[in-house]
């Protein structure tokens, strides 16, 4: 299973709004609404922060949006703040029997 | 609160054998596949292995089969990594996740135990 695509790296200043991709296949975001975004500080374990493409557990602020459109998802982020400066990776269920699938991670420097 | 404390990580020699553990608490243990992610150094996510509530079911990476061996005592309310035959590109910090089959996320993790192959 390859790992899902995602840009390296992406930027914004305070209170605007980045958008970040995660490219898959027929068989993986294509195929499931099932993706899931997680957000990882250095030296910190990851967070979920949408799950199912576009849901928030509790807890995260709805800042954070998802939305998939065939093999790609997307995260949102608005209103930028210092705080959300981190990795963020995506993942999408792969189907039965087998385990899901990551993106590279995409570095979000907040300017 | 759900916690999960990862344990048994360290140096090991190329070749040599370790296990990480993982110690479960605040939710009910038997109805939650868990799983391993692992993280090289500077890179991103893998995901390791997975094990049903029941431990009948079990999935691993290509690149661990037949070398790591995921396993659960859900008496003990624990989560195991067997891991054998280590090589460098092992070296990583595992993490302990719990999945959330049903949305298919892995909401809650641990902080992680660096595990270091080198001679």
């Amino acid at each position: 299973q390859s790992a899902l695509t995602q840009p390296a790296s992406v930027s914004g200043s305070p209170g605007q709004s980045i958008t970040i991709s995660c490219t898959g296949t027929s068989s993986d975001v294509g195929s499931y609404h099932l993706v899931s975004w997680y957000q990882q500080h250095p030296g910190k374990a990851p967070k979920v922060m949408i799950y199912e493409v576009s849901k928030w557990p509790s807890g995260v602020s709805n800042r954070f949006s998802g939305s998939k459109s065939g093999n790609t998802a997307s995260l949102t982020i608005s209103g930028l703040q210092a705080e959300d400066e981190a990795d963020y990776y995506c993942c999408s269920y792969a189907g039965p029997s087998t385990l899901g699938v990551f993106g590279g991670g995409t570095k979000l420097t907040v300017l | 609160e759900v916690q999960l404390v990862e344990s048994g990580g360290g140096l090991v020699q190329p070749g040599g054998s370790l296990r990480l553990s993982c110690a479960a608490s605040g939710f009910t243990f038997t109805n939650y596949w868990m799983s391993w992610v692992r993280q090289a150094p500077g890179k991103g996510l893998e995901w390791v292995a997975n094990i049903k509530e029941d431990g009948s079911e079990k999935y691993y990476v290509d690149s661990v089969k037949g070398r790591f061996t995921i396993s659960r005592d859900n008496a003990k309310n624990s989560l195991y990594l067997q891991m054998n035959r280590l090589r460098a590109e092992d070296t990583a910090v595992y993490y302990c996740a719990r999945w959330h089959v049903w949305g298919s996320y892995l909401d809650y993790w641990g902080q992680g135990t660096l595990v270091t192959g080198s001679s």
